[in-house]
Parts: structure tokens; sequence; C-alpha cells
């Protein structure tokens, strides 16, 4: 059973314009939740994170915003750049103080066309 | 640092024969982890360690997987034997295992090993 859900496989995006990622999770356990970046044969690379306590985390032109009473988390990059072409992975961690035994999401391939 | 290191980065075999891939975590990093990336399950955790000793194996999917962390600075994840349905990326990750509110909490992922069992 997938707890986390991310239900855009693809999307497409033109330069300059807010990308919107989605995600949503089914354990009302999770208190910590990630994202993570992947280029084409690179590992995972951590991006954003969120703690439950919070509604919004900023950094630059990467936003995450929780909604915990919708289990919905998404990830808006304003300006989109052709560099964040990758694939986003959504990651959810209901182990707090501890190692992050983190639950991940299928992935979106975002795609940032000129 | 070099970072999460695994070898090797592509592997093609044939159905029934043992495959063995190799991790060499962060230096300091107490906590390793192995992952498998399919386009069905995503990134899914297979087994992970704390200070060299297996904490949770519920992700392996059959006996046929074994884990192991002779020391701290290497790991194994061995498939015998190997089936077709075994094909996808194969991640190690390490971190220092350290509260997730601190932030350090972050895992760092090596290139991942490219199995395809045929």
């Amino acid at each position: 059973d997938q707890q986390v859900k991310q239900n855009s496989p693809s999307l497409s995006v033109q330069e300059g314009r807010i990308s919107i990622l989605n995600c949503d999770y089914t354990n009302s356990m999770f208190d910590y939740f990630l994202w993570y970046k992947k280029y084409p044969a690179e590992g995972p690379t951590f991006l954003i994170s969120i703690s439950s306590i919070k509604d919004k985390n900023e950094d630059g032109r990467f936003t995450v915003f929780l909604n915990k009473s919708a289990k919905h988390l998404s990830l808006h990059i304003v300006p989109s750049q052709p560099g964040d072409s990758a694939v986003y992975f959504c990651a959810a961690s209901d182990e707090t103080g501890t190692a992050s035994k983190l639950t991940f999401g299928t992935g979106t391939r975002l795609q940032v066309t000129l | 640092d070099a970072g999460v290191i695994q070898s090797p980065r592509h592997e093609v075999t044939e159905m029934g024969q043992e495959v063995t891939l190799r991790c060499k975590p962060i230096s300091g990093h107490d906590y390793l982890f192995w992952y498998r990336q399919t386009m069905m399950r995503g990134l899914e955790l297979l087994i992970y360690f704390n200070n060299n000793v297996p904490i949770d194996d519920s992700g392996m999917p059959e006996d046929r997987f074994s884990a192991k962390m002779p020391n701290a600075s290497f790991s194994t994840l061995k498939i015998q034997p190997s089936e077709p349905r075994d094909s996808a990326v194969y991640f190690c990750a390490s971190s220092t295992g350290q509260g997730l509110f601190s932030g350090a909490n972050v895992l760092t992922f090596g290139a991942g090993s490219r199995l395809t069992v045929l």
C-alpha cells in the first residue's frame, strides 16, 4: 500500500512560469516531510523539508506547503528554470527525533521547456 | 568527502546468478539505508543499519535478499538467486541520524547501481 502518493507522473512547464508538484499521504503519524530532486544517473539529493508544526517553508525559488487536514503537500518552484528539469520525490517520516526512515512517493518528472 | 560510493554502477546478469552490490557510506554517518527504485513503487526502503546493526529489514522482499554491514565503512546487498523482477536501481544512502527537526537528518544518496536480470 502506497502511503505517499504522487499522482502525476510527469509535468511540463514553460521557463519562467510556476511549477507545482503535489503529494498526498495516508499515514496520519507522518510528521516530517521532504522533497528530493533526482537527475538521470545520479542519486536523489535533498531539496527542502517541512515539519508538521508548520504550513509553509520557503528556500529561494522553492516553497513547500503542508495541509495536514487534507494530508497534502505541494512544492512550488518560481520561476521555473531549465535546470529544474528532474524527477522530484516526496518523502515522509514518522520517527521524530530518530533516524529518518523515509517513505517515498513514486516521483514526478518535471520538464521545464524554453 | 567523496560522498556515498556505490559499485558497480551497472550490472547485467542472468536469472539465477548471485548479485552483490556494494556501498561505502560517508565517514561519520551512523545510519545506512538500502533503497530500491522502480517505476511502479518509486523508492522503497529495503533495510537500514545503525552503527552496523540491522534495525529494520521489513522491506526486504524475500529471503533471496540479504544485507550486511561488517564495519562502519562498508555494506553489501546480495541477491541470490536473482530473478528478472529484481531489475531496478538500487540506492545506498547514509545519514548522521540526528533528530529530524535539527535539519541534520537528511539522507545522502549514492549514484545507484542499475541491475538488469535477464
